[in-house]
């Protein structure tokens, strides 16, 4: 079974441009959840999805950060304009079990703006 | 604001021993805490859960859990090189399916 599919693995862009990270959640779990990871701040999360409606979002960092989920096995993160500070691991996270609510991440974007 | 710290290592410990991580977290009303491992370059990979006070194992990983101390630890035994990472403390805040709190994680070195 495949795990959560994140793409793509590598983007460098330039600062003022626009960055798109996609992900694909394993099938049939219902909550998706977007982290990012730096060295200096860890592993935070930014927003999260239940059956495709974002429940919490307070820990999108400014306006320039936008997700969406326009169904049950697509999400995009996109940040317009991109500034270096924004230079991290970004990873989809998944989860369907509410008894455990386990969370599988997937491999990551780790994005450079230069 | 809601907390989960580790001490960052490096934490060395000769192959074959017993590997002792452990973990804090300041939100009483915490109810899930979970151990993820990762490789450099890598996702953090799900080790270990725990959601009641005591210990749970599983193989060579016992994870121990006291609620009234906030202490969340990872007994990893007989320890390969391969278990050479940094493992992450997580803890699920609310109880339900929420995002996860991270701490920023223990590099375990494990010396042949």
């Amino acid at each position: 079974d495949a795990g959560v599919i994140q793409s793509p693995r590598h983007e460098v862009t330039e600062m003022g441009q626009e960055v798109t990270l996609r992900c694909k959640p394993i099938s049939g779990h219902d909550y998706l959840f977007w982290y990012r990871q730096t060295m200096m701040r860890g592993l935070e999360l930014l927003i999260y999805f239940n059956n495709n409606v974002p429940i919490d979002d307070s820990g999108m960092p400014e306006d320039r950060f936008s997700a969406k989920m326009p169904n049950a096995s697509f999400s995009t993160l996109k940040i317009q304009p991109s500034e270096p500070r924004d230079s991290a691991v970004y990873f989809c996270a998944s989860t369907m079990d509410p008894a455990s609510y386990e969370q599988y991440f997937g491999p990551g974007t780790r994005l450079t703006v230069t | 604001q809601k907390e989960v710290e580790q001490n960052s290592g490096p934490l060395s410990v000769p192959e074959g021993a017993i590997a002792s991580l452990n973990c804090t977290y300041s939100d009483r009303g915490s109810q899930s805490f979970f151990w993820y491992r990762q490789y450099s370059g890598k996702s953090p990979e799900l080790i270990m859960s725990i959601y009641s006070n005591g210990d749970k194992e599983d193989g060579r990983f016992t994870a121990q859990l006291n609620k009234a101390s906030q202490y969340v630890s990872l007994l990893i035994r007989d320890s390969q090189p391969s278990d050479s990472a940094t493992y992450l403390c997580a803890v699920n805040p609310g109880g339900g399916a929420d995002g996860l709190t991270f701490g920023k994680g223990t590099h375990l070195i494990i010396q042949p």
